[in-house]
């Protein structure tokens, strides 16, 4: 069957480290990965886009990678800070179809 | 704010009460999807909009439910006969292109209470 996986347990790291997310997928053939913010009770908000012919993605403090022999993404914030401290979403889209098939999220939490 | 909005935000209904929801996208974008989600899930394809074609919708969304986006522009999704598992955050997104790999901008999304 067809999966998305990110860690359901809350990811807590200590202010200044990195931070490191991890999405994994079965049975898809992605075109894209997509990873996203979303604070509770708004919508998620994009952050990064990786295509399939690509190994890494870097956007300020923030980078992806994307290896789809392992069929994994890993998302990494370094020199975190708490006000990263939200939930973090990956999506992909399969090769050929517009929809976004999501994760459920890994909750960060940034301590002081 | 993306620039995505939402009405209503929130919404309380009784259950077999029919709900109408509506969403305008960025201006420019001629995509549009609707998702659900539930706590601690991930958003759950409804369906989607090219301009004013409903191009896809999920085989999850039963014949109570029904989207429209007359003119390619805002877009109403309508819940007739609500159920209490209808309960959940809808969000809407749009999005630029016509081909995959977009980002999509999302609405702040409209909480349904079904009582």
């Amino acid at each position: 069957s067809q999966k998305i996986e990110q860690n359901s347990e809350a990811l807590n790291i200590q202010e200044g480290k990195t931070a490191t997310l991890t999405c994994n997928y079965t049975n898809y053939s992605p075109a894209y990965l997509q990873w996203y913010r979303q604070d509770p009770g708004r919508g998620p908000v994009f952050l990064l886009l990786i295509r399939e012919n690509e190994k890494e993605k870097r956007k300020e403090r923030l980078k992806v990678t994307f290896d789809t022999t392992l069929k994994q993404s890993l998302f990494h914030i370094t020199a975190s800070q708490p006000a990263d401290s939200a939930t973090y979403l990956c999506a992909l889209d399969e090769k050929g179809n517009y929809q976004l098939i999501w994760g459920a999220g890994t909750k960060l939490i940034i301590k002081p | 704010d993306t620039g995505v909005s939402q009405d209503p935000r929130h919404k309380i209904t009784k259950r077999g009460q029919n709900v109408t929801f509506r969403c305008d996208p960025i201006s420019e974008h001629n995509r549009l999807y609707w998702y659900r989600q539930t706590l601690g899930q991930g958003p759950e394809f409804l369906t989607y909009f090219q301009n004013e074609a409903q191009l896809e919708k999920s085989r999850l969304l039963s014949d109570r439910f029904s989207a429209e986006r007359p003119k390619g522009s805002f877009s109403t999704l309508e819940i007739q006969r609500t159920e209490q598992g209808d309960s959940a955050m809808y969000l809407c997104a749009s999005s630029l292109g016509t081909t995959a790999g977009y980002e999509q901008f999302f609405g702040p999304g409209t909480r349904l209470t079904v009582l």
